[in-house]
């Protein structure tokens, strides 16, 4: 099966800094990953669409400028979260799309951001 | 650790019909339990979640899922299917609000007129 991973699984920072977080298709290539936030007790928010030498869409309401993400290889993609304050802490989930028989998306394990 | 099974890769069934996407899990605690849709070159969209309370949830677009504790399922149902909902459906689950989702690996949903 494809797989999907995420490094780190788990990263405390001090408010102001910045975080990068990685995004890996193991197995396959993905032309088109995405990535989400979890909230507490709520689904997932969809940030961006990232496409592969492209610029990211960003869904409404999510800033550009703070969440930058560079998708430069058919399998990495990574999410800088910049100048991170508190209300930034969730768990940032990402997925890649597989095209294929099997036309679906794989879903990395998750990072868990701390601000504090 | 927590997991989720979407047994099947694709449902096929004809528009009116009603339709099935089904959805076991395994979790130790009570579980949290989400059904996403993807449409293609989009992102997921929520359709609905169980917490707590009745067993029989509703959510958007028609779909309704039912959480059943014995059996460890949380299938997707919608009593008449249309064409414009073929896509692809995910369950999820967590523990609690403080873990992270896991997906299933997602069912393709195909209605044909």
């Amino acid at each position: 099966g494809a797989v999907v991973s995420q490094h780190p699984s788990r990263v405390i920072c001090k408010s102001g800094t910045s975080v990068k977080i990685e995004c890996r298709s193991l197995d396959f290539q993905a032309t088109t990953m995405f990535w989400y936030r979890q909230f507490p007790k709520q689904s997932l928010m969809l940030m961006a669409t990232s496409n592969e030498g492209s610029k990211a869409t960003y869904e409404q309401g999510v800033e550009k400028d703070k969440f930058l993400i560079n998708h430069a290889s058919l399998t990495l993609s990574t999410l800088t979260v910049t100048s991170a304050h508190p209300e930034d802490s969730s768990f940032y989930i990402c997925s890649a799309h597989k095209t294929g028989a099997r036309d679906t998306q794989y879903f990395g394990p998750g990072t868990r951001l701390t601000v504090l | 650790a927590q997991s989720v099974a979407q047994p099947e890769d694709q449902v096929n069934v004809a528009e009116g019909n009603p339709l099935t996407v089904k959805c076991t899990y395994s979790v130790s605690g009570n579980p949290y339990l989400f059904w996403y849709v993807q449409y293609p070159n989009r992102g997921l969209q929520f359709l609905l979640k169980y917490i707590t309370g009745d067993n029989l949830v509703k959510g958007s677009y028609g779909f309704e899922a039912e959480f059943n504790k014995s059996q460890t399922s949380f299938h997707l149902k919608k009593p008449s299917a249309l064409v414009s909902d073929s896509a692809l459906y995910f369950c999820a689950v967590t523990v609690n609000a403080g873990n992270m989702l896991t997906f299933g690996g997602g069912t393709r949903l195909m209605v044909k007129p």
